[in-house]
């Protein structure tokens, strides 16, 4: 089983809501990532995190907000979503700086309605 | 032209089967390949990891590099039900935590 966990699994929210998605992962790794899963889309990196620093936003739109605490959590705040934000956000985490390897976890489904 | 091009499928195949799956790329600068397999409603999980040109085998699986073409596979030998998942090919251009560039998947069904 991953060793990359995320809750909730699923969740519904309204557009005037504001819930978090959280990412644990138990691997030791630095480095921790999210990113957005739509239908008939590649997987789109939003944000990338190493040692607790961002290092990258992918022109995410602000009305999600990622947090990183420390090297074995990350949040992703949402506010204000729209429909199309609706789709499977997936974290995942990469050892030293010198891996490529990224594990997954089974990722949040979220709907807005 | 996007970065990375993957068949979407669906592609459905008879128990036994040699599978196929292939990508193609536009950025020369790619050096790592990897393929990701997705069950449905779980994280992907890796599958195979390759530098640069060349082939990897690991059971059932082997994983083709041909950078020359721009072009990868991912072949599944004697395929089983249980392979039947989206398959996603990643790639990038150096070592480090370099964000991947995935393709869309190619989702695969292998009938008993």
């Amino acid at each position: 089983e991953t060793g990359v966990t995320q809750t909730p699994r699923h969740l519904v929210m309204g557009m005037t809501n504001k819930k978090s998605l959280k990412c644990e992962q138990h691997l030791g790794h630095n480095a921790m990532y999210w990113y957005k899963q739509s239908a008939k889309k590649p997987l789109e990196l939003m944000f990338v995190y190493n040692f607790k620093e961002q290092t990258e936003n992918n022109s995410v739109p602000s009305r999600f907000s990622p947090e990183c605490p420390n090297s074995s959590h990350l949040f992703l705040h949402l506010h204000t979503l729209q429909p199309e934000d609706s789709a499977l956000y997936l974290c995942a985490s990469s050892g030293t700086p010198r891996t490529d390897t990224q594990y997954f976890g089974p990722g949040t489904r979220l709907t807005v309605l | 032209q996007k970065e990375v091009e993957q068949d979407p499928g669906p592609l459905s195949v008879p128990e036994g089967a040699i599978v196929s799956l292939n990508c193609t790329y536009s950025n020369s600068a790619f050096q790592y390949f990897m393929w990701y397999r997705q069950y449905s409603r779980k994280g992907p999980e890796l599958l195979m990891y390759t530098y640069s040109s060349g082939n990897k085998e690991d059971g059932r699986f082997t994983a083709q590099v041909d950078k020359s073409s721009k072009y990868i596979s991912l072949f599944i030998r004697d395929s089983q039900p249980s392979d039947s998942a989206t398959y996603l090919c990643a790639m990038s251009e150096n070592s480090g935590n370099t964000p991947l560039v995935f393709g869309k998947g190619t989702r695969l069904s292998v009938i008993a």
